[in-house]
């Protein structure tokens, strides 16, 4: 079953702005990762945040990890529309660390 | 490119017939993984090896499908008998010991049709 869950599902949003999306998850955690899927295609890694840091930034990413609400966010900046894909936070579990737990996904749309 | 490869990118067959795909990791990664994603879901874990050793199966690896690494490198994942439940894109990563915990590199995937 999944265990985070992204929001929104889906967002539309003009090239230049920013995007911001949400996950949350059940469980303790020892990190927190993003992903990224273009259509049909495999996962790429975006970042990871660890359970003991609050923010993390990587070129036009920006993550922000709150262990007491069990949720992250993702922030894109200055969104292009090669940023149209889908996002996914994925989880590992303290007890089995080796397996990511992913949620549904939001699905980015960047307007030209 | 070193990255995780999979073959065949797709794959469509017929209800009943066996499939096998393949996974080669990120060389000396230790760790191998596979996923199963269908339309519109994250990925859900199915098994993952260290080495050799196949140390866990998701509920969902039902008596149909079995996965091998025999010499600890590539990596099959074998589906007998398959069932149109079965379409779904089957995504495999690999990790190193001396990554982060858990920082997962996945390959295309392979794209499944049952007919």
């Amino acid at each position: 079953s999944q265990q985070g869950e992204e929001d929104p599902q889906a967002l539309s949003i003009q090239e230049g702005e920013n995007a911001t999306m949400n996950c949350s998850y059940k469980t303790s955690i020892n990190n927190l990762q993003w992903y990224r899927q273009n259509s049909g295609r495999g996962l790429v890694h975006l970042i990871l945040i660890r359970s003991n840091e609050r923010e993390k930034h990587s070129g036009r990413l920006r993550v922000t990890l709150d262990t007491s609400k069990k949720s992250s966010s993702l922030l894109i900046t200055a969104s292009r529309a090669a940023d149209t894909a889908s996002y996914f936070c994925a989880t590992a579990a303290r007890a089995s660390s080796y397996k990511l737990i992913f949620g549904s996904g939001t699905r980015l749309l960047v307007r030209p | 490119d070193t990255g995780v490869s999979q073959n065949p990118r797709h794959k469509i067959t017929k209800r009943g017939q066996n499939v096998t795909f393949r996974c080669d990791p990120i060389s000396e990664h230790n760790r191998l993984y596979w996923y199963r994603q269908t339309l519109g879901q994250g990925p859900e874990f199915l098994t993952y090896f260290q080495n050799e050793a196949q140390l866990e199966k998701s509920r969902l690896l039902s008596d149909r499908f079995s996965a091998e690494r025999p010499k600890g490198s590539f990596s099959t994942l074998e589906i007998q008998r398959t069932e149109q439940g079965d379409s779904a894109m089957y995504l495999c990563a690999s990790s190193s010991p001396g990554s982060q915990p858990n920082e997962q590199f996945f390959g295309p995937g392979t794209r499944l049709t049952v007919l």
